[in-house]
């Protein structure tokens, strides 16, 4: 089954400053791979997404990169401020009209945005 | 509109007890999803229904653990015989279909004593 590696565990960035956070995969029929948000004791709320069929996707501050060959993919939070401090969480799975596998998360990594 | 929602949010039991998980997905969602996440871990995905149907429940962690799904819509998860290592956070997802974006409830947080 897939595997998802998440690096780093926590990251601690100056506010302001951009944030990177890398995973990769090992199911090289994974084809879509969304980062999810986690604030202490709240539910995991998607943040972006991308599928296979896309190198990179932006979002204001957000953006995330997907490279199929070397199969990983990051996060990137530029300005950070400090309402970005949570635990992020990247996930892949496979999408196809035959049938979905539930989403295969990393293990998160604890962002924190010094002031 | 209403996102989805679980119940109870928080569960205490005893070693050996039954607990029954329940949730609620958005309404006109085809896909529901089970997850468990134990403190400070990531998300460890157990089940998924499309419809009524379960095609895999491969990533249940025991035979203990079952799940279903009536009228497209509400799911249970049971745990039978509860075990001190079950206790976890129980999430559940939904989404339009199998292909799309998936919504997290608030979770049941299950401690087993």
């Amino acid at each position: 089954g897939e595997n998802v590696e998440q690096h780093p565990s926590t990251l601690s960035v100056q506010e302001g400053d951009s944030a990177v956070i890398k995973c990769t995969y090992s199911d090289s029929a994974s084809n879509y791979f969304p980062w999810y948000k986690q604030e202490l004791g709240k539910r995991p709320q998607l943040i972006i997404d991308i599928r296979s069929n896309v190198g990179e996707k932006k979002d204001q501050r957000i953006a995330v990169t997907l490279n199929k060959t070397a199969k990983h993919f990051s996060l990137h939070i530029t300005e950070t401020q400090p309402e970005d401090s949570a635990v992020y969480f990247c996930a892949a799975s496979i999408r196809s009209g035959g049938g979905a596998d539930g989403l295969t998360f990393g293990k998160g990594t604890h962002l924190i945005i010094q002031p | 509109g209403a996102g989805v929602s679980q119940s109870p949010s928080n569960k205490v039991t005893e070693k050996g007890k039954d607990v029954e998980l329940r949730c609620d997905p958005i309404s006109g969602h085809t896909a529901l999803y089970w997850y468990r996440q134990s403190l400070g871990q990531g998300l460890e995905f157990l089940i998924y229904f499309q419809g009524n149907s379960a095609p895999d429940k491969s990533g249940l962690p025991s035979d203990r653990f079952s799940a279903e799904r009536t009228g497209g819509s509400v799911s249970t998860l049971t745990i039978q015989r509860t075990q001190q290592e079950d206790s976890a956070v129980y999430l559940c997802a939904s989404s339009f279909a199998q292909q799309d974006t998936q919504y997290f409830g608030p979770g049941t947080r299950l401690t087993v004593l």
